[in-house]
């Protein structure tokens, strides 16, 4: 039982280059999310996934999209990156939402240059 | 944008002193967690607050829920070296948000 696991865990990106992140969860979760960590910010909600096939914003999602295919992965996509996305970028899952533990994946260390 | 403080931002202690965070909200809270993330780990969960008033204790970890359900604290007896990282609460109240947190660094 692995829980939540991201890949990568690191990468440098030059301004304009496009990646995908992987997030897989093997609990069974209907709710995944993507979060952003920047110094003195917290976590900042990027997008979430109440359910396969399903999407929503979160509190910062300009710059980023997202796709749950299937349920047990979350993927989140920077088409063109900038320089403003360097960040640390935690996946997480949970069995519901609001009220819910939340279980967080490692962690991917983006840098934009 | 948020509607949740944390205060203090940085906490300094000494091994065996104590420590509290609070997390102070403009609007009435269903319910509150609160997690800890290690220097270079990734947040874990500690408790969730639901109860008006509500208080629960982890060993050295107490846990406030405020009367109104507008604030919580979290507060650490002794200190520890192991405790150090970054604690965050996360309000409920229908959208899904995390306090900055307070980084708690511990002396020896």
């Amino acid at each position: 039982n692995a829980g939540v696991t991201q890949t990568p865990k690191f990468r440098v990106l030059k301004t304009g280059q496009s990646m995908t992140l992987l997030c897989a969860q093997d609990m069974n979760h209907e709710y995944m999310y993507w979060y952003r960590q920047d110094p003195g910010m917290g976590l900042r909600l990027i997008h979430y996934s109440v359910g396969e096939g399903t999407t929503a914003k979160g509190e910062v999602p300009d710059g980023y999209n997202v796709s749950r295919l299937k349920k047990q992965n979350f993927l989140l996509g920077l088409e063109s990156a900038a320089p403003s996305q360097t960040s640390v970028y935690f996946c997480a899952s949970s069995p519901g939402l609001a009220g819910y533990e939340q279980y967080f994946g490692p962690g991917t260390r983006l840098t934009v240059t | 944008g948020q509607q949740v403080m944390q205060i203090p931002q940085y906490q300094h202690v000494q091994e065996g002193e104590d420590f509290t965070t609070y997390c102070n909200s403009s609007t009435t809270l269903s319910n509150i967690q609160w997690y800890k993330q290690r220097p270079g780990g990734h947040p874990v969960f500690l408790i969730q607050l639901v109860k008006s008033g509500e208080v629960k204790k982890q060993k050295r970890l107490t846990f406030q829920f405020g009367e109104a359900k507008k604030n919580s604290s979290l507060h650490i007896t002794a200190t520890q070296t192991t405790d150090v990282g970054t604690y965050f609460c996360s309000p409920s109240y229908g959208k899904l948000t995390f306090g900055q947190g307070t980084i708690l660094t511990v002396h020896p």
